[in-house]
């Protein structure tokens, strides 16, 4: 069992429609990363926090995604308005610091699988 | 910029083949850092292993070995007697002082048979 803690594991939308996924992250890892992994690829950063703040949204689509995490501890991504290119899995992962990324290898969860139909 | 390529899709072996996974990367940086992970079918990325640019040893763990190759810039990585179990997709990834940022490969992914 991921000790990463992510919900729902399915989410069946309609394009236009919101959507938001949660997680949990390891206690006491101060670093939190969504990342989405679209079918046969790997998977890609969209948003990496530091306690709250976040660090690097470079990769996020603001103009429908947002993300948040507002005690630093759990986070939630959105979707609004959903569109079919956005199905894919979206995977939580936690580590202990981002200062030396190499040193703290990430933890995933389970993933919430996204299909807008 | 940072670069992994898993040229392998998919692999299929029987049960008890070696079964070897072949990570090849790209960066201009001197100090990078290379993963391995496994993601099985109930979705998370477990890691396997870490291998920094400076540590050239192969690493042996159980049935796991990793081949790192700085000449060629390859980070293979070799199941031995491959088990049901071993069937996912593996990733590799890359990260880099100046990047900051993983960089996964598209993944390779491994069926065994019994």
């Amino acid at each position: 069992e991921a000790e990463v803690a992510q919900s729902p594991r399915y989410k069946i939308t309609e394009k236009s429609q919101a959507v938001a996924f949660w997680c949990d992250p390891i206690s006491g890892h101060a670093t939190l990363y969504w990342y989405r992994q679209i079918l046969g690829q790997g998977p890609e950063l969209l948003v990496q926090f530091q306690d709250e703040s976040v660090v690097d949204d470079s990769q996020l689509p603001k103009d429908r995604f947002s993300a948040e995490r507002l005690k630093g501890v759990d986070s939630t991504l959105k979707i609004q308005p959903a569109e079919l290119g956005d199905s894919a899995m979206y995977l939580c992962a936690s580590s202990k610091s981002a200062m030396r990324a190499y040193n703290s290898p990430l933890h995933f969860g389970n993933g919430t699988r996204l299909t807008v139909t | 910029a940072q670069k992994v390529t898993q040229a392998q899709t998919e692999i299929s072996v029987v049960e008890k083949e070696d079964v070897t996974l072949d990570c090849v990367y790209e960066t201009r940086d001197t100090t990078y850092y290379l993963f391995w992970y496994k993601q099985p079918p109930s979705g998370e990325l477990v890691f396997l292993i870490r291998r920094n640019s400076f540590d050239e040893q192969n690493e042996i763990s159980g049935r796991y070995s990793w081949n790192f190759q700085k000449s060629t810039s390859s980070f293979n990585f070799t199941i031995t007697a491959s088990q049901v179990v071993d069937s996912a997709v593996y990733f590799c990834a890359l990260i880099t002082d100046s990047w900051g940022k993983f960089q996964f490969g598209a993944g390779t992914q491994v069926v065994v048979t019994p």
